[in-house]
């Protein structure tokens, strides 16, 4: 069994300053975890996966996120905010080497930037 | 990575009445799957859609409320059937590209009165 645990459902910043969205995961084998964005009446879009290879892994727009065993964490972090990154972010996990990869997600981040 | 399209993008309908929704992929995955998004919510996985067999349903969601056809392996629809406002939701469908990596249409936005 998988699940994901994303804390707090809403995280505000200012433009320019660190984007920190935390993801914690729990699974019973090695998990493929994943950050997808949903713009306001859009699907979701994939910005980065971990899938066993290199713990920090860089996505689209300028986020990157560390997988850290050790914590069972996957946050995901950008060092300088843009309006334009304003969203609902979504934390997932799917069981590795799994037959069907089914995707767990967490409940969301909502992400606001201030100007 | 693969490319998803859905019609309809939304729809307002009746209750008691059903609507059917279609899932296009630009090329040939694996798997393809069914969630969806309540307002305000997460999304949740409804089934997975098996290309010339019966689609495997997660606890809590029934064949006969939600029938699922995949005729081959870029197409699939969703019936979300007899109609209630509860159902009001968005409906995302996703085909895996590489394997692990599931890609999501857009959604189709349902309402119902």
């Amino acid at each position: 069994a998988q699940s994901v645990t994303q804390l707090g459902s809403h995280v505000s910043v200012s433009e320019g300053a660190l984007v920190l969205l935390r993801c914690n995961y729990s699974s019973s084998v090695p998990p493929y975890l994943f950050w997808y964005v949903q713009y306001p009446n859009q699907g979701l879009q994939l910005l980065l996966k971990y899938t066993s290879a290199a713990t920090l892994v860089k996505g689209i727009n300028g986020f990157e996120a560390e997988f850290k065993k050790s914590e069972t964490s996957f946050h995901l972090t950008k060092p300088s905010a843009h309006m334009s990154d304003a969203a609902e972010y979504f934390c997932a996990v799917s069981a590795h080497g799994g037959s069907n990869y089914k995707l767990t997600f967490g409940k969301g981040t909502l992400l606001t930037v201030n100007p | 990575s693969a490319v998803i399209s859905q019609k309809p993008s939304r729809d307002i309908c009746q209750r008691g009445t059903s609507l059917t929704i279609q899932c296009q992929v630009d090329s040939q995955v694996t798997m393809m799957f069914w969630y969806r998004q309540q307002p305000g919510q997460s999304l949740t996985l409804i089934a997975t859609a098996n290309q010339g067999s019966e689609a495997t349903y997660e606890s809590g969601f029934v064949i006969d409320k939600f029938p699922i056809s995949r005729p081959n392996l870029t197409f699939s629809t969703l019936t979300v059937s007899n109609l209630s406002p509860e159902d009001s939701s968005i409906y995302l469908c996703s085909g895996n590209g590489h394997q692990e990596t599931q890609y999501f249409g857009p959604g189709t936005r349902l309402l119902v009165l």
